[in-house]
């Protein structure tokens, strides 16, 4: 079964500065692989998804980027962060059989 | 475009008592339906679906979910709720054409008093 690692666990970053958060899948290939944002009382908003290598759909205009330069591998990317930007961001990638998304630890992000 | 709603957003239950956490979609085709869980530190987890089928669906740790394609409801249920059942639960929505983008409700908190 595939596993998701998502890393850092947890950050804090000024406002103005840039951002990484990097995704890696393993035990699965050509995943499509997904960005998502859980805030406070709104649940799991998606971000961002993506069905191959340099394939990007981005859901919601926003400050965030993200790319993927590997094939098990999704980037999570932002030049100036906004206070907005807090939150806990999920990896996720559908499962061998299709259908159900499977989720990383995710990374705390606060920007201060 | 396809949206869930969770409408209770916090639930506080005694221990052994009967649960129920309800889940309306809206989307013009056909669903596959998920609840998923977040125990307190933990990643989210799958808890049951629903593909096709019998509408009665059971999941891990007695959980089960009713799918009332009349209603375009997905209720999550346990009989007896238990301490450890604490954590945050989410209904979600996707086509039935796979690898679509799941769509989420906004969760509902869960707190079982011992």
């Amino acid at each position: 079964s595939q596993t998701i690692h998502q890393w850092p666990a947890t950050l804090v970053q000024p406002v103005g500065s840039p951002l990484s958060l990097e995704c890696t899948v393993e035990g699965t290939s050509n995943p499509n692989l997904y960005w998502y944002r859980q805030a406070a009382g709104r649940g799991l908003q998606l971000l961002f998804y993506s069905v191959g290598i340099g394939q990007i759909s981005s859901e919601v205009p926003q400050n965030l980027s993200a790319s993927r330069p590997q094939d098990r591998q999704f980037i999570l990317s932002s030049k100036k962060l906004l206070l907005s930007d807090s939150g806990f961001y999920l990896c996720a990638c559908f499962g061998q059989g299709g259908y159900e998304q499977y989720f990383g630890p995710g990374t705390r992000l606060t920007v201060t | 475009a396809q949206s869930v709603s969770q409408h209770n957003h916090h639930v506080i239950l005694s221990e052994a008592a009967s649960l129920e956490l309800g889940c309306n979609y809206s989307y013009g085709g056909t669903v596959n339906l998920f609840w998923y869980v977040q125990y307190p530190g933990q990643h989210l987890q799958l808890l049951l679906k629903y593909f096709s089928g019998d509408p009665l669906v059971k999941g891990i740790k007695g959980f089960e979910a009713e799918f009332i394609k009349s209603k375009f409801s997905f209720n999550l249920r346990k009989p007896s709720v238990q301490w450890s059942d604490t954590a945050e639960y989410f209904c979600a929505v996707t086509s039935i054409f796979g690898n679509e983008k799941l769509t989420f409700g906004t969760g509902t908190r869960l707190t079982i008093i011992p």
